[in-house]
């Protein structure tokens, strides 16, 4: 059975543009939920989102935002880039709502704003 | 909300030797508590969870945690620990279901080194 999928692994911005990663969940999962994991703040909940709704959003700037598809994929965006947003950012897949006992976790895009 | 707190953000252990990692939250609702683990360039994996029943709880790879309600800790041990142990640790909490959001809150993290 395939685990999280998460496209590209890495990738680089300049200031200012935008930029849109992607997370597959496992196979069945309908829940995916968004981190952002930095040296200086450690891991932080982004959003959450089930049957293409968002369910849950942390503490980030509208510049942040997300989207869930039919198929359970789902992509989140920045606007904006700041260098700051330079980050590991984690997707985690889970059967249903609420069922974060059972989360699993992608290994990440490396995102880096120059 | 809830709140974790890993007292330790480097362990160096030599190998074979024991070790724990220190985990303390705060919440005002109950929590269920997490360990994850993350190698180098990699997402995170599950090591073990409390959900509830016995205070001890055991894992993969040879770890095992023991859940404090009184003194909010969730501890981390490995009685005698690999070079491939060498990694980062994440202590996390969510609260229990009906107490509204399930995201998972993670402390800072403890890096482990195991030296030869």
């Amino acid at each position: 059975k395939a685990g999280v999928t998460q496209t590209p692994r890495y990738l680089i911005k300049t200031r200012g543009q935008q930029v849109t990663l992607s997370c597959s969940p496992i196979s069945g999962h309908r829940s995916v939920s968004w981190y952002q994991q930095t040296p200086g703040q450690g891991l932080q909940f982004l959003f959450e989102y089930f049957s293409e709704t968002q369910r849950n959003k942390g503490n980030f700037p509208g510049r942040f935002s997300g989207r869930q598809f039919s198929n359970s994929r789902s992509e989140m965006n920045v606007s904006t880039l700041e260098l700051g947003d330079s980050a590991l950012y984690l997707c985690a897949s889970s059967l249903e709502y609420g069922t974060v006992t059972e989360a699993f976790f992608g290994q990440g895009t490396r995102l880096t704003v120059v | 909300a809830q709140s974790v707190t890993q007292l330790d953000s480097q362990v160096p252990v030599f190998e074979e030797a024991p070790v724990e990692l220190r985990c303390n939250y705060s919440s005002s609702v109950s929590v269920y508590l997490f360990w994850y683990v993350q190698y180098p360039n990699q997402g995170l994996q599950l090591l073990l969870k409390y959900l509830s029943g016995s205070t001890l709880v055991k894992g993969i790879n040879g770890f095992e945690a023991e859940f404090n309600k009184s003194q909010t800790s969730f501890h981390l041990r490995k009685p005698s620990v690999h070079i491939s142990d060498t990694a980062e640790y994440f202590c996390a909490v969510s609260p229990y279901s009906g107490a509204g959001s399930y995201q998972l809150t993670f402390g800072k993290g403890t890096k482990l080194s195991v030296i030869p």
